[in-house]
């Protein structure tokens, strides 16, 4: 099976804190995604990578960065923690194959992020 | 852009009842259509996905969903729930020529009474 894991499941942090948040898969798959998710939203996508050290914005880049330094680790970090960033944050992986998007993405069991 | 609407923000339904959760979606060409469930505490899992071919798509846990197209939906159903159904349900959108990009509803929440 599929696993990946997320570093924290609920994380409290103050404004103005650079928080980092984890996520790493054991399958060697090539693509890994952030997602935030909020009621009434869906999953709304801040970054992917397809490849170590490759990244692209989604849809809602602004506050967040990432890093992907080894194939197996994701890592999403906000840079200066503000309220509005408060949000369950999911991560997901893939296998690339011949349609990116049509493979399954895998998806972490979230971390709830509170920021105070 | 795609767009893609869940109708239904929360459904109950009894156990031993059939469900049907709908999603419509916008964008010109074929779309590549998903449902996930998210089950409490837990991240989403692919139920079943739509590239081609046969409209009626047969999923995990006995869901199965139908592509119309006249219709612009991709419903999914189940003939009788079961209270481990109790879920959140994200139906999403692929569009080719963007690779990587899912757009998501925001989704059905599923409660299902004894």
């Amino acid at each position: 099976d599929v696993k990946v894991t997320q570093s924290s499941r609920y994380l409290v942090k103050r404004t103005g804190e650079k928080v980092f948040l984890e996520c790493v898969q054991d399958m060697d798959h090539e693509n890994m995604f952030w997602y935030r998710q909020d009621p009434g939203l869906g999953l709304r996508l801040i970054y992917f990578s397809y490849d170590v050290k490759m990244k692209e914005k989604g849809d809602i880049p602004e506050g967040y960065s990432v890093s992907r330094e080894k194939k197996e680790r994701f890592s999403l970090i906000l840079e200066s923690a503000s309220t509005n960033q408060t949000s369950m944050y999911l991560c997901a992986s893939s296998l690339s194959t011949s349609g990116r998007f049509r493979d399954t993405q895998y998806f972490g069991p979230g971390t709830r992020l509170t920021v105070l | 852009a795609q767009s893609v609407t869940q109708p239904d923000i929360h459904i109950t339904v009894s156990e031993g009842a059939s469900l049907e959760l709908r999603c419509n979606y916008s964008y010109g060409a074929t779309p590549y259509l998903f449902w996930y469930v998210q089950s409490p505490g837990q991240g989403l899992q692919l139920l079943l996905k739509y590239f081609s071919g046969d409209t009626l798509v047969q999923g995990i846990k006995g869901f199965e969903a139908e592509f119309k197209r006249s219709q612009s939906s991709f419903n999914l159903r189940k003939p009788s729930v079961h209270w481990s159904d109790a879920a959140e349900y994200f139906c999403a959108v692929g569009e080719s020529g963007n690779d990587y990009k899912l757009s998501f509803g925001a989704g059905t929440t599923v409660t299902v009474r004894a």
